[in-house]
């Protein structure tokens, strides 16, 4: 079975720019969330999706916002880009709720 | 929500038993402990998941108290390739809105 696929791996962007990123999940998973990973703040969630709803959302500006489509894959948008923003952002799937979530290679984003 | 407290780092040798033991005071009823392992530049990998008592599985065991306010993830044997940051994670549960909350993970270092 084919793990959680984010793309793209890498990307380099100029601040006020804005960026999606795209993750397909496990298949038959329904429950997709991102995460925001930084050194200096490390894991932190940004919203959970589950069959195109948005269930949960984590303390961060609206900016940052995210899509499910019906096939379960998931798109997050981060718009007027700043440097801060720059970190890895991580996309993981999981039958239901945030329990046992497989987790993708990550997005690694530079904000310059 | 339920905050986790992990040692910052631990050292080990290949062939040693790691234990690494997580404390979680406010631990929802219905919130679950489950443990993640990551290699830099990678998304976390799911090790292992518990609610109480102790679970084994191919690659670890987690053993819960009764009073479920701590968690200790035991790994057999260790090699090189188990250095990594484990993070300890407590929530998915109704009373934490599903959220789960990342700490700042325990690195671990296998020597030779």
């Amino acid at each position: 079975k084919a793990g959680v696929t984010q793309t793209p791996r890498y990307l380099i962007k100029t601040r006020g720019q804005q960026v999606t990123l795209s993750c397909s999940p496990i298949s038959g998973h329904r429950s997709v969330s991102w995460y925001q990973q930084t050194p200096g703040q490390g894991l932190q969630f940004l919203f959970e999706y589950f069959s195109e709803t948005q269930r949960n959302k984590g303390n961060f500006p609206g900016r940052f916002s995210g899509r499910q489509f019906s096939n379960s894959r998931s798109e997050m948008n981060v718009s007027t880009l700043e440097l801060g923003d720059s970190a890895l952002y991580l996309c993981a799937s999981s039958t239901d709720r945030n329990r046992g979530a497989f987790f993708g290679q990550g997005t690694r984003l530079t904000v310059v | 929500l339920a905050k986790t407290t992990q040692p910052i780092s631990m050292d080990s040798y290949e062939g040693q038993e790691v234990n690494i033991t997580c404390s979680h005071n406010n631990i929802a009823t219905n919130d679950y402990i489950t443990w993640y392992q990551q290699f830099p530049s990678q998304g976390p990998r799911f090790i292992i998941q518990g609610y109480k008592t102790k679970v084994t599985n191919e690659v670890a065991s987690l053993f819960i108290p009764a009073d479920r306010k701590s968690s200790t993830l035991s790994l057999p044997r260790v090699s090189l390739s188990d250095t990594a940051v484990y993070y300890c994670l407590v929530g998915g549960g109704m009373d934490s809105n599903y959220q789960l909350i990342w700490g700042a993970g325990t690195k671990l270092i296998i020597k030779p």
